[in-house]
């Protein structure tokens, strides 16, 4: 079975300071791995996704997150934090070789500051 | 591409009611859709995965009788609570799984239960 660790609930950054929000997996099988967004009282917003491609996977709204097989890791990052950034964001995975069936982390609230 | 929606976006019923909760994909077909149950600050749980002319596959614990789903067209699955009670008061989030392996997430029903 497929888990999600995202350390960190609360994450709070200024306003044009890096962002870097940890995932790290588990998965008995290559995985799918996902990074969602999600507004308040709005439902989840596809960031980006890794899919067995290119490591390196690039998002929208600036984001980009590296998949690290020896670390099993999955890390979000944003060069640049914008107000417009503040939300929760979900890390999830799919060892499924589809998005089939996908167990999420946590997830993380981004706080950003002036 | 891929939008889902949900109707309603927010209901609010008495005790002892059914209540049903729409989810549709607006520009693609899916032969899969999910139904998850988020709590206040808390990840989703899936609770179903409803396939296109057959039974909803339930997760554990997840009682069936009272959360029925019918998936009766590539577009639209219905989540109906019944005899809702207040604890089923939560937000409910649908998504369907696109020809890329993606799930696309509906907006959310908020439901309260007086």
């Amino acid at each position: 079975a497929q888990s999600v660790t995202q350390l960190g609930s609360h994450v709070s950054v200024s306003e044009g300071a890096l962002v870097l929000l940890r995932c790290n997996y588990s998965s008995s099988v290559p995985p799918y791995l996902f990074w969602y967004v999600q507004y308040p009282n709005q439902g989840l917003q596809l960031l980006l996704k890794y899919t067995s491609a290119a490591t390196l996977v690039k998002g929208i709204n600036g984001f980009e997150a590296e998949f690290k097989k020896s670390e099993t890791s999955f890390h979000l990052t944003k060069p640049s934090a914008h107000m417009s950034d503040a939300a929760e964001y979900f890390c999830a995975v799919s060892d499924t070789g589809t998005a089939s069936k996908l167990t999420f982390g946590t997830g993380t609230r981004l706080q950003v500051t002036l | 591409g891929a939008v889902v929606s949900q109707h309603p976006s927010r209901v609010i019923c008495k005790s002892g009611t059914s209540v049903k909760i729409e989810c549709r994909s607006l520009d693609f077909q899916a032969t899969t859709m999910f139904w998850y149950r988020q709590f206040p600050k808390q990840s989703l749980m899936l609770m179903a995965t409803s396939n296109e002319g057959s039974k909803a596959t339930y997760e554990q614990g997840v009682e069936k009788d009272k959360f029925l789903i019918n998936h009766a067209s590539l577009t639209l699955s219905t989540l109906t609570v019944t005899s809702a009670h207040p604890e089923d008061s939560s937000f409910y989030i649908c998504s369907a799984l696109g020809r890329d392996e993606t799930q696309y997430f509906g907006p959310g029903t908020r439901l309260l239960v007086l």
